[in-house]
């Protein structure tokens, strides 16, 4: 256990449905990134939160959201879903603003979304 | 904004051979280049990482190399076995403020005994 917490492991919904995924960083850990892994674009850098803000954005679609709540945790809202989304999805966390420390990124075991 | 090359995109090796990935990026100002494994089924760990005051790192069997002239990176693995197999992820920081990982498409090392 890396102390990085996703939920759901996997989920399973139709096309135009939207869904949140939970994560909840390692103890002590303020930032919490957010990736999206597919077959044939590798690790896709969504979005990062530091201690309740917005850090720093990537290639997220404007159909997804996230937020970080004052406990920490954080969710990843996905609307509009489209078959393409299909993917799984991890989360991390790091002590400080970076993931430049002695352990990286933690990361959570991901949550696998299947759009069908 | 960033953009991380990894190449070969999977890579087969006989046990106890060398096996070499390199990375190139585009951002210059980029400060921190990190190697991420990730055994099937199984979550990405760091390795090992550099950072762009240094040109060379050893950790036992693995080594990094970095090149900031010609924005590139590699990782080096020794003496492979077959717990070696898994894939293998290379990053760097979006710019020399930057806060997120951005990583290459990984490479699949493959090591057969």
């Amino acid at each position: 256990d890396s102390g990085v917490t996703q939920t759901p492991k996997h989920l399973i919904t139709a096309t135009g449905q939207r869904v949140t995924l939970r994560c909840s960083p390692r103890s002590g850990d303020l930032s919490v990134y957010w990736y999206q892994q597919s077959l044939d674009q590798g690790l896709q850098f969504l979005i990062q939160y530091y201690n309740g803000e917005e850090r720093a954005k990537g290639n997220i679609l404007e159909r997804f959201s996230a937020q970080q709540f004052p406990d920490l945790h954080s969710e990843l809202n996905l609307s509009s879903l489209e078959l393409g989304d299909s993917a799984l999805y991890f989360c991390a966390s790091s002590v400080g603003l970076n993931g430049q420390g002695v352990y990286g990124y933690t990361f959570g075991s991901g949550t696998r979304l299947t759009v069908v | 904004g960033e953009n991380v090359e990894q190449h070969p995109s999977t890579l087969s090796v006989q046990e106890g051979d060398s096996a070499v990935i390199k990375c190139t990026y585009s951002d210059s100002a980029s400060n921190y280049f990190p190697w991420y494994k990730q055994e099937l089924g199984k979550r990405p760990q760091l390795i090992i990482d550099i950072r762009s005051n240094v040109g060379e790192k050893k950790d036992q069997r693995i080594a990094v190399t970095l090149n900031k002239t010609a924005k590139h990176f590699s990782l080096h693995i020794t003496e492979t076995q077959p717990e070696d197999s898994a894939v293998y992820f290379c990053a760097a920081t979006e710019g020399q403020a930057g806060t997120a990982l951005i990583f290459g498409k990984g490479t699949t090392l493959s090591v057969s005994s």
